[in-house]
């Protein structure tokens, strides 16, 4: 249990667009999502935490208007990097909390990471 | 910083060696999480340890806490080499929300 996925795996836009990233916790409810950025040989880097059905709470320094995060239920968190340039391309992951009260093993502390986009701007 | 820091930051072992990597950090903390990351892939967690614990094993993996020096150990015993990977602790603190803040971890090589 307590799987997460995340789509595309891998994507190649042009400098301008913007890329939308899924991410879904197919067998529990999460109430809580998290968004980071890993670039190569360096650690993950919180970008922001997502809460059902509220604002996102981003860390300093990553701007909320260019990258959109929204949490519209227990099981699916979306990360839309707008005006996307060749700086943004990264690693893009997340990773998912699960409700606490649910049934399942594993503390409501523990974040089960989803695979991962590969995001590459021309 | 509220990060693990994970020592050392590079280990290369021959398989069936054991690999033990290091975490310290800061203040008290609730839990303490183990996470793997293969390259270019998510993170696989491996095991938590809570504060009132010492000690604690899942199959190869054997975790200890000593919350008085505020360091945390992995130890991988027979290693293989598809545990080749990236190591991470992660710190739970007491009053946070429970966020996850990484360092940069262990890269380990086992070799064949």
């Amino acid at each position: 249990g307590a799987v997460v996925s995340q789509h595309p795996s891998w994507v190649i836009c042009k400098s301008g667009t913007s890329v939308k990233i899924e991410c879904r916790s197919l067998d529990f409810q999460a109430t809580t999502m998290f968004w980071y950025r890993q670039f190569p040989k360096q650690s993950l880097m919180l970008m922001a935490t997502s809460n059902e059905g509220s604002k996102a709470t981003y860390e300093q320094g990553v701007e909320k208007d260019k990258f959109l995060i929204n949490h519209a239920s227990l099981t699916l968190s979306t990360l839309t990097v707008t005006s996307a340039h060749p700086e943004d391309s990264s690693f893009y992951i997340c990773s998912a909390r699960r409700r606490a009260g649910t049934s399942g093993r594993g503390s409501t502390d523990t974040q089960y990471f989803g695979p991962g986009t590969r995001l590459t701007v021309l | 910083s509220q990060q693990g820091e994970e020592d050392p930051q590079a280990l290369s072992i021959q398989e069936g060696e054991n690999a033990t990597m290091n975490c310290s950090y800061k203040t008290s903390i609730n839990n303490l999480q183990w996470y793997r990351q293969n390259s270019g892939r998510g993170l696989v967690h491996l095991i938590l340890i809570r504060s009132n614990e010492r000690e604690k094993h899942s199959g190869r993996l054997r975790v200890t806490l000593d919350t008085s020096k505020k360091s945390s150990s992995l130890l991988i015993t027979a290693s293989r080499a598809a545990d080749t990977a990236s190591y991470f602790c992660a710190p739970t603190y007491r009053g946070s929300q429970g966020n996850l803040i990484f360092g940069k971890g262990t890269k380990l090589s086992v070799k064949p």
